[in-house]
């Protein structure tokens, strides 16, 4: 059974630094997303990775995937304060078929 | 607001009770999900669903929960005589169909059990 594992689950940054969000996950998984939630709302759609190498950038983030490693990671450049929010990693083999298995989540907080 | 729209946003209920927790998925959707968040942990899947089937159940627990899609109207959660342990945000997501585009989510149901 496909278990994801994110860490640290906990990240307090000053603005502007840069720091990764690791999410290994235990066997195959053919697809792999980030979302984003803020407190009390909905999970908001970062990045979608399909294969092995893949590579997406959005902003601030930056989200790459090594099957091989079963490693995805989220890239966070010069943090500023409206990136403070819980980001989850999901993913699931084809034979899962839609149903996703998320990470615990990781708490970013960037303070000024 | 063409987005996956769930209500209540929040529901009180005393154990015992039933919960009704009603999802319409976004326009041109037909695949609903379901999954629970406790609090500080990820989301668990529940239940997945299309038009009048129930296509993978494998994470709903085995009594007083159950869901359904119908041909009309939105995707129904019921959990029957609730305990505290159901305190949960229960969240829908919906997508057009089975491919990789990722799922869209609803602003979740936050279920209290006094």
């Amino acid at each position: 059974e496909l278990k994801v594992e994110q860490n640290p689950l906990f990240l307090s940054m000053q603005e502007g630094k840069n720091y990764t969000i690791y999410c290994n996950y235990s066997t195959t998984s053919d697809r792999l997303y980030w979302y984003r939630q803020d407190p009390g709302k909905s999970l908001e759609s970062l990045f979608v990775l399909l294969s092995n190498g893949a590579v997406k950038q959005e902003g601030r983030l930056m989200a790459s995937l090594d099957t091989k490693a079963r490693l995805s990671t989220l890239h966070i450049t010069a943090a500023v304060h409206d990136l403070s929010a819980t980001y989850f990693c999901a993913g699931g083999p084809m034979e899962y078929g839609n149903k996703l298995v998320f990470g615990a989540g990781t708490i970013l907080r960037v303070k000024s | 607001n063409a987005g996956v729209m769930q209500n209540p946003r929040h529901l009180v209920r005393r154990r015992g009770q039933e919960a009704r927790l009603r999802c319409s998925p976004m326009k041109g959707h037909s695949h609903v999900y379901w999954y629970r968040q406790l609090p500080e942990e990820g989301l668990k899947f529940m239940v997945y669903l299309q038009k009048e089937n129930i296509i993978d159940e494998s994470g709903m627990p085995k009594e007083r929960f159950s869901a359904e899609f119908p041909k009309e109207g939105p995707s129904i959660l019921r959990i029957q005589q609730v305990v505290r342990g159901d305190s949960a945000a229960y969240f829908c997501a919906s997508s057009q169909d089975e491919s990789n585009q990722p799922q869209h989510f609803g602003d979740g149901t936050r279920l209290s059990i006094l």
